[in-house]
């Protein structure tokens, strides 16, 4: 069965820090997509990043950055530069090729970042 | 920008009583979703629905759980005799294809008395 680790219950930094957010995840299947979405204290869900298991290649979108290591079944999401605006809680998913989509998701990792 | 709508944006409601909470998709998706997450916990699966019928469900969608899709914009999901248990944030999802994102609704919040 799919399954997805965010061991970091909560981060605090101060803003202008780096924070890295880890996920770990675990699938039988060997095509699958991890996600992270966004949790502001509004409560919405805000769609982050899709990718799909073939694709390793790490991405950046402005101070956002993912680091995708199949060999450690890690999907891990840094923050450069962060901003009070960052605080939310953050979660990572999984869907597994063979579903209709339906997401798996991490406990969500609380990043508070302050002033 | 096109989005997901769920109403009512909190709902309350005694134990026994039967809720509807509405969503309308975002128009071209295909696929639809009921998640829950219920206070400070992680968000869960209930049920995907597609082609007019649903597609996936989890064990937590039990028969006092059932999702319609009544016209061309609407998808629902009614919960027959609420429990205290039921108290949660619900949140509707929409995908226009499979394995592709989905985009969440603002949520409804349940709170049984």
């Amino acid at each position: 069965a799919q399954k997805v680790t965010q061991a970091q219950t909560e981060i605090s930094v101060v803003e202008k820090e780096d924070v890295t957010l880890d996920c770990v995840y675990e699938t039988r299947d060997t095509t699958y997509y991890l996600f992270w979405y966004k949790q502001p204290p509004s409560g919405e869900l805000v769609f982050l990043i899709r990718r799909n298991s073939f694709d390793e290649q790490n991405e950046i979108s402005g101070r956002y950055s993912w680091n995708f290591q199949k060999s450690t079944s890690s999907f891990n999401f840094t923050i450069t530069a962060s901003q009070v605006v960052d605080s939310a809680v953050y979660f990572c998913a999984l869907t597994e090729n063979s579903g209709y989509s339906t997401l798996t998701f991490g406990k969500g990792t609380m990043l508070l970042v302050s002033p | 920008e096109p989005e997901v709508t769920q109403t009512p944006s909190h709902q309350v409601t005694q134990m026994g009583q039967e809720v509807i909470l509405r969503c309308v998709p975002i128009s071209n998706h295909l696929y639809f979703y009921w998640y829950r997450q219920i206070l400070g916990q992680k968000v869960e699966f209930l049920v995907s629905f597609y082609n007019n019928e649903i597609s996936e469900k989890s064990e937590i969608f039990d028969d006092q759980f059932s999702v319609e899709r009544p016209d061309g914009s609407n998808f629902t999901l009614k919960i027959r005799s609420t429990k205290l248990e039921d108290s949660a944030m619900y949140f509707c999802a929409s995908s226009d294809r499979s394995n592709t994102e989905a985009f969440f609704g603002q949520g409804t919040r349940l709170t049984v008395v």
